[in-house]
C-alpha cells in the first residue's frame, strides 16, 4: 500500500452532468476526509468518515454533494447537476485512529464546462 | 472553518538563502501543521507541532508552535531548487478534527 489513491486524476464534464470520484485510503486508516481546493486557496474541509459513519459535514457540502464509505474502506464523492463553480481539485485524505495530520491523495481535478 | 492568515503570499529567493514564513489565527488550535504542495499533487506533511512553544526540526526545516496557540512559523535554511512549491499552514482543533488551512506561501528558488 503506497498511499491514498484517487481516481480519476482529471475529469471534464458538461454543466448539469453527474460525476463520481473514488478514494482508496491507506488500508489501516479508519478516518477518511474529503477536501476541496480552488486555485490560489488552501484546501477546504467538506466531510469526514470514521469507518463507515459520516461524522461531520461542512456547510460547503450542498445537497448536490453526497459522500459514502459503505464498508469503511474506499469512499465515493458524487456531485449531481454539476455547476461551473464546482470546478476545483477534490482531495481525499486518511489518518489512523487518534492522530494528528493526515496523508493526502493526489486529488481529482474537476473541470465543469 | 477558520481562515488562517499566512504570509508572505509569495517569495522569490536565491539558492542558499534562508526562508521564513508564518501563520496567524484568531482562534486557538491544539495542533499546527505545515504542508508542502507541488503542482497537480496533494499536500505532503512536513512538520506537526503538538504543544505551545514547541520547536521542531525536520532536516533543513524548523517550525514553532506559538505560545498563544494562535500562530506558527516555518523556517527553511539553505534553500535548494527542489524547495520550490506552495507551503500551507494548517490548524487542527483536536485529533481527527478538520484542518483549517491558510492560503499558502508560494516559494520560488533560483539557482
Amino acid at each position: 500500500d503506497t498511499g491514498v489513491s484517487q481516481n480519476p486524476r482529471h475529469k471534464i464534464t458538461k454543466r448539469g452532468q453527474n460525476v463520481t470520484f473514488r478514494c482508496d485510503p491507506i488500508s489501516e486508516h479508519n478516518r477518511l476526509y474529503w477536501y476541496r481546493q480552488t486555485l490560489g486557496q488552501g484546501p477546504e474541509f467538506l466531510t469526514y468518515f470514521q469507518n463507515e459513519a459520516q461524522l461531520e459535514k461542512s456547510r460547503l457540502l450542498s445537497d448536490r454533494f453526497s459522500a459514502e464509505r459503505p464498508k469503511g474502506s474506499f469512499s465515493t464523492l458524487e456531485i449531481q447537476r454539476t455547476e461551473q463553480g464546482d470546478s476545483a481539485m477534490y482531495l481525499c485524505a486518511s489518518s489512523p485512529g487518534a492522530s494528528y495530520g493526515y496523508t493526502f491523495g493526489s486529488g481529482t481535478r474537476l473541470t465543469v464546462v | 472553518g477558520q481562515q488562517l492568515n499566512q504570509s508572505p503570499q509569495s517569495m522569490f529567493i536565491q539558492e542558499g538563502e534562508d526562508v521564513s514564513m508564518n501563520c496567524t489565527s484568531s482562534s486557538i488550535f491544539n495542533t499546527w501543521l505545515w504542508y508542502k504542495q507541488d503542482p497537480g499533487e496533494g499536500p505532503v506533511l512536513l512538520i506537526a507541532l503538538y504543544k505551545a512553544g514547541e520547536l521542531t526540526s525536520n532536516g533543513r526545516l524548523t517550525a514553532q508552535f506559538g505560545i498563544t496557540r494562535k500562530d506558527s512559523f516555518l523556517n527553511i535554511s539553505a534553500s535548494i531548487p527542489s524547495d520550490v512549491g506552495i507551503y500551507f499552514c494548517a490548524g487542527q482543533g483536536g485529533s481527527g478534527y478538520a484542518l483549517n488551512f491558510g492560503k499558502g506561501t508560494s516559494l520560488l528558488v533560483t539557482p
